[in-house]
């Protein structure tokens, strides 16, 4: 069971670059998150998704954008890349309803911009 | 405000002996869920414990649990017999009401050291 798969595991962009931040889940989660992480700090929320076709906004969303057209799938799009996008990102994945609504994390993109 | 408050950056234990971490949380709902997640520096995140607002009693899982003092709004990590693979970050995390698409807020968390 693959559980939540995020690609690429590394990433270095030059500033002004775009890219697409992959992530897969296989547990039929209706709920999806992206999170970044920053050097010694705790994880903040980007975006989010409770299903296909709908998504929003967490508390830093500046300078992304996600879709979410497939249950399983929920990339995230830098555009114009700049150094402080330069973090740690996670995605996860939750199922409503079954009590705990614990996150299942993929492990994470390091992304660098110079 | 900060929801989420881990105010020990840095903790030493050493092995065999008990640590707890502390987490106060700040939220006017009354349903809500406090998660404590585990990050060794591989970097991966991995789920330790909840526990659930309306729950009675204290969650454990192993030598996990959670000091849930909900009128002091902590929820303190305790984790007992320490090896030396329980060296990580550790961050408390809450998802607030039911149907708040299950939205965590996480602390900024703590790293423990465990000493042999």
């Amino acid at each position: 069971n693959a559980g939540v798969t995020q690609t690429p595991k590394f990433r270095i962009l030059k500033i002004g670059q775009s890219m697409t931040l992959q992530c897969a889940q296989d547990m039929n989660h209706n709920y999806m998150y992206w999170y970044r992480q920053d050097p010694g700090m705790g994880l903040k929320l980007i975006y989010y998704s409770v299903g296909a076709g709908i998504t929003d906004k967490g508390e830093v969303p500046n300078g992304y954008n996600v879709s979410r057209s497939t249950t399983e799938d929920f990339p995230l799009r830098l555009e114009l890349a700049a150094p402080s996008q330069t973090s740690v990102y996670f995605c996860a994945s939750s199922s409503p309803g079954t009590g705990t609504e614990k996150l299942f994390f993929g492990s994470g993109t390091q992304l660098s911009v110079l | 405000a900060q929801k989420i408050t881990q105010t020990q950056p840095g903790m030493f234990v050493q092995e065999k002996e008990a640590v707890t971490l502390d987490c106060t949380y700040d939220t006017s709902d009354p349903s809500y869920g406090l998660f404590w997640y585990k990050q060794p520096s591989s970097g991966e995140m991995i789920f330790l414990i909840y526990q659930g607002s309306y729950d009675q009693q204290n969650a454990t899982e192993g030598r996990y649990s959670l000091n849930f003092q909900k009128a002091r709004k902590s929820a303190n990590l305790v984790i007992s017999a320490s090896q030396l693979g329980d060296s990580a970050m550790y961050f408390c995390a809450m998802r607030e009401g039911n149907t708040n698409a299950g939205k965590s807020t996480f602390g900024d968390g703590t790293t423990l050291t465990v000493k042999p």
